[in-house]
């Protein structure tokens, strides 16, 4: 079965130093995941999706994610954190042949300091 | 803009009293969830529609029912609610199941229980 696991439950960083948020995945497939991010009392917002195409996903607001077979890894990353970007992130694995249920991480909530 | 729309935001409800949630989507899509997700938690699928056809998880409470009279809309009904029913509840679309197909989530209701 897949599982998702993201490294740091916060992460703190300074306005426009760089952001990276860990996630480690288990799948016996070539599998679809997705980067979501949710601010605080809102729903959840794609911000970029792999489906075994080009290894380096680009995807919303600057952020772009690099799907590593040999490390079993897709991490996040934005090379300049915004105030805007303080929210959880939550790293998610579809799950094989289950009509497309989403399998969370637990998430990472990012802060963001001016 | 097409999206996903969750009416009411804000739903306070007392104990035992039942209450619906509702969703509507202007996507067309053919397959809408239902997650709940309590505070500080990745959420949790409750189920969901793949055109008519209702797909229960396995430890979703009978307490939780479903109702897509149509495409557009998703009834989330809370027949007695508890306690620790107080949640947000999400609702989400996507085109069709499958890994490769992203969901689109609506804004949530926040649903407290006196």
């Amino acid at each position: 079965a897949q599982s998702v696991t993201q490294l740091d439950s916060h992460v703190s960083v300074s306005e426009g130093t760089p952001v990276l948020l860990r996630c480690n995945y288990s799948s016996s497939y070539s599998p679809s995941l997705f980067w979501y991010v949710q601010h605080p009392n809102k729903g959840l917002q794609l911000l970029l999706k792999y489906t075994s195409a080009a290894t380096l996903v680009k995807g919303i607001n600057g952020f772009e994610a690099e799907f590593k077979k040999s490390e079993t890894s897709f991490h996040l990353t934005k090379p300049s954190a915004h105030m805007s970007d303080a929210a959880e992130y939550f790293c998610v694995v579809s799950e094989e042949n289950q009509g497309g249920k989403l399998i969370f991480g637990q998430g990472t909530e990012l802060s963001v300091k001016p | 803009d097409a999206m996903v729309i969750q009416n009411p935001r804000y739903q306070v409800t007392q104990f035992g009293k039942p209450v619906t949630l509702s969703c509507s989507q202007t996507l067309n899509h053919n397959v809408m969830y239902w997650y709940q997700q309590k505070s500080s938690q990745a959420p949790k699928l409750l189920f969901h529609y793949y055109d008519k056809d209702f797909n229960n998880e396995a430890d979703t409470p009978d307490n939780f029912q479903s109702r897509r009279p149509n495409t557009s809309f998703c009834f989330l009904d809370i027949r007695s609610p508890g306690l620790g029913d107080a949640a947000m509840y999400l609702c989400a679309t996507s085109r069709d199941r499958g890994d490769s197909y992203e969901q689109y989530f609506g804004p949530g209701t926040r649903l407290t229980v006196t």
